[in-house]
């Protein structure tokens, strides 16, 4: 079955380390997004892409980035953890535009602590 | 698992029961909504959603109503489960400028057999 999956599940860091959340879908779809999950916050945008070489700014970007080189994969990356970037992640991706669709489907999480 | 949430307004339900969920939105230009479950230690998952053109859409056990003269929407679950105890999220998107997703805070559902 085609599936989203993110890796690792759980991560510990330290400040000032590069850290990579790894997200691969299966379903071909053309655009994926990043978001992060905080108590009281519900899920805010990272980045999102909508195809091979495109990357977009979400609403709280700083300190992340993302690269898309292929359908599958939309990594993430943080240049420089700090403790506010403490959060669960999720991966997710739609095969239609958000004006068409708002069905995303979402992984399953990447907790990442910054010690 | 991933868990979040553990300070999230709480509706208590009594198996069986219907259920009704609450939802202000902030923005007058949205005009597509969505709500999502997410059920412990998993990524959210769509249930339903409605346009602004329409007031009510149903789904298997599901209703979602928008009220856009008070931006409020609700989602009606009945004869609640326990499978249904989960955490439920309404998003909007805004229409004009580039689309985005934005997601609520979110309402834990317990549901008590």
């Amino acid at each position: 079955d085609a599936e989203i999956t993110q890796s690792p599940r759980h991560k510990i860091t330290e400040t000032g380390r590069q850290v990579t959340l790894a997200c691969h879908q299966t379903w071909n779809h053309n655009n994926m997004f990043w978001y992060r999950q905080d108590l009281g916050h519900g899920l805010r945008l990272i980045h999102y892409s909508y195809g091979v070489q495109d990357t977009n700014k979400g609403e709280v970007s700083d300190g992340y980035s993302v690269s898309r080189s292929n359908t599958e994969d939309l990594p993430l990356t943080l240049e420089s953890a700090a403790s506010s970037q403490t959060s669960v992640y999720f991966c997710a991706s739609s095969d239609q535009g958000l004006a068409n669709t708002g069905e995303l489907f979402f992984g399953e999480g990447s907790r990442l602590t910054v010690l | 698992g991933e868990s979040v949430g553990l300070h999230l307004p709480t509706l208590s339900v009594q198996e069986g029961d219907n259920s009704i969920i609450n939802c202000a939105y902030s923005n007058s230009a949205s005009d597509y909504f969505i709500w999502y479950k997410q059920e412990s230690g998993k990524g959210p998952q769509f249930i339903i959603d409605i346009r602004s053109n329409m007031d009510k859409r149903q789904g298997q056990r599901v209703t979602v109503l928008l009220n856009k003269t008070v931006k409020h929407l609700s989602l009606q679950i009945a004869a609640t489960q326990p499978g249904d105890s989960a955490v439920y999220f309404c998003a909007e998107i805004f229409s004009g400028g580039y689309n985005k997703l934005i997601f609520g805070a979110g309402t834990r559902l317990a549901v008590h057999p």
